[in-house]
């Protein structure tokens, strides 16, 4: 069984700080891991994904995050926090050797505010 | 641009009341999904289906059951509503099968606010 956990239900940071929201996975095989935004009112949208390419992944916004094996980690960063990025995110992961029925595991999610 | 397509953004309904909460999708996707989100619970997967006709259960099942009729339509049906499926509803979509650059990515409608009282 895979797993994700979010550290932190609530993160604030300061317009123009540093964003690190934290995800650490739990797999018996190497997974596949995708961060997800969801802003007031609307569905979730993706951010990023890892799928055993490059260990560093960029995705859109300016966000990028790290796969990190030796510790199990895939944290979501951002050098420059923006009004905008004000949204819940969630860190999911999936089995890539579910063939062709990506049920994703889901994180509880971070709530980040950001401060004027 | 793609969708996915939620026919009710919120709904008030009776302890008892049958419930349908429809999904539609324009993507010719064959995998769809229905979550529930609950504050710090995140999204837990209640069905999927990959083909017509086809289902299978996920993490949290019990009280609801789902219908695909038709590859783009997929229903999450609540028999008899109790105040504990009281949550938001996401559904979502995906191919079958992989793409050149591995997973397969979901793609969500904006959510059904369901109110049992």
């Amino acid at each position: 069984a895979q797993s994700v956990t979010q550290l932190g239900s609530h993160v604030s940071v300061s317009e123009g700080a540093l964003v690190l929201l934290r995800c650490n996975y739990s797999s018996s095989v190497p997974p596949y891991l995708f961060w997800y935004v969801q802003y007031p009112n609307q569905g979730l949208q993706l951010l990023l994904k890892y799928t055993s390419a490059a260990t560093l992944v960029k995705g859109i916004n300016g966000f990028e995050a790290e796969f990190k094996k030796s510790e199990t980690s895939f944290h979501l960063t951002k050098p420059s926090a923006h009004m905008s990025d004000a949204a819940e995110y969630f860190c999911a992961v999936s089995d890539p050797s579910n063939f062709g029925n990506e049920k994703l595991t889901f994180g509880t999610g971070t709530r980040l505010t950001i401060i004027p | 641009d793609v969708k996915v397509t939620q026919s009710s953004r919120y709904l008030v309904k009776r302890t008892g009341e049958k419930v349908f909460l429809e999904c539609v999708q324009d993507m010719d996707h064959e995998n769809m999904f229905w979550y529930r989100q609950d504050p710090g619970l995140g999204l837990r997967l209640i069905y999927f289906s990959y083909d017509v006709k086809m289902k299978e259960k996920g993490d949290i099942p019990e009280g609801y059951s789902v219908s695909r009729e038709k590859k783009e339509r997929f229903s999450l049906i609540l028999e008899s509503a109790s105040t504990n499926q009281t949550s938001m509803y996401l559904c979502a979509s995906s191919l079958l099968g992989r793409t050149t650059s591995g997973a397969n990515v979901l793609t969500f409608g904006a959510g059904s606010r369901l109110t049992v009282l």
